[in-house]
């Protein structure tokens, strides 16, 4: 079956826009995350979404971040104003509630300019 | 933070067993150790994951050390496909919580 899928795969833009990433996760899957990882770093937690749960922000690193998952499927995960130092991968993942393990997808490479 | 140390990177001939040491001296006694691997420009990928016993998959063994202070996960044969960065957690199974990971071990398959 189909696995994470992202969209797009790369974005520039220019400091102090926004910009909306997009993930599709496995069909089925009651647990989203999404993650971001920074030039030569490891994996940070941004935010997860579990069923209908209010979500787990305590990874957002400040409040230009926001995401939403729209009828417990497709989550979009949005940056206001947008700064150089957002410029990352960022990765989205899914999970079943009988899998240990978390599915991710491809990524999203965003540059800020 | 990370509850493991990774070496930064190793290095491993093709064809040989490639063994990426573990340490996670505060794990508490309902945590796994799982294994993820992140090849270049893709998502991490899952390899394993153990309790206290050994386990083997199509992909990798995972050793554990009795006292569970630290583990290895090898690589039976390796490739230059096995290029990537391997990251070691350890979590709660079947919690929907997020994954903290580490800086993990840069693995160079070399030909």
């Amino acid at each position: 079956g189909a696995g994470v899928s992202q969209s797009p795969s790369n974005k520039v833009t220019e400091k102090g826009k926004d910009v909306e990433l997009r993930c599709d996760p496995i069909s089925g899957h009651t647990a989203l995350y999404w993650y971001r990882q920074s030039l030569g770093q490891g994996l940070e937690f941004l935010i997860y979404f579990q069923g209908n749960s209010a979500p787990d922000k305590s990874g957002l690193p400040s409040d230009r971040f926001s995401a939403e998952r729209t009828g417990g499927s497709v989550s979009t995960l949005t940056i206001q104003r947008t700064q150089q130092e957002d410029s990352a991968v960022y990765l989205c993942a899914s999970r079943s509630t009988t899998d240990n393990e978390q599915f991710f997808g491809p990524g999203t490479r965003l540059t800020v300019l | 933070d990370a509850k493991t140390t990774q070496p930064p990177s190793m290095d491993c001939a093709e064809g040989r067993a490639a063994n990426l040491p573990c340490n996670h001296s505060t794990i508490s006694g309902n945590e796994y150790v799982y294994w993820y691997r992140q090849i270049h420009s893709q998502g991490p990928q899952y390899i394993i994951h153990g309790l206290k016993n050994n386990e083997t998959n199509e992909m990798a063994s995972l050793i554990i050390t009795e006292d569970r202070k630290s583990s290895t996960l090898i690589l039976p044969h390796a490739t230059l496909r096995d290029t990537a960065v391997y990251y070691c957690i350890v979590r709660v199974a079947y919690r929907d919580d997020k994954i903290i990971f580490g800086k993990g071990t840069r693995l160079h398959i070399l030909p």
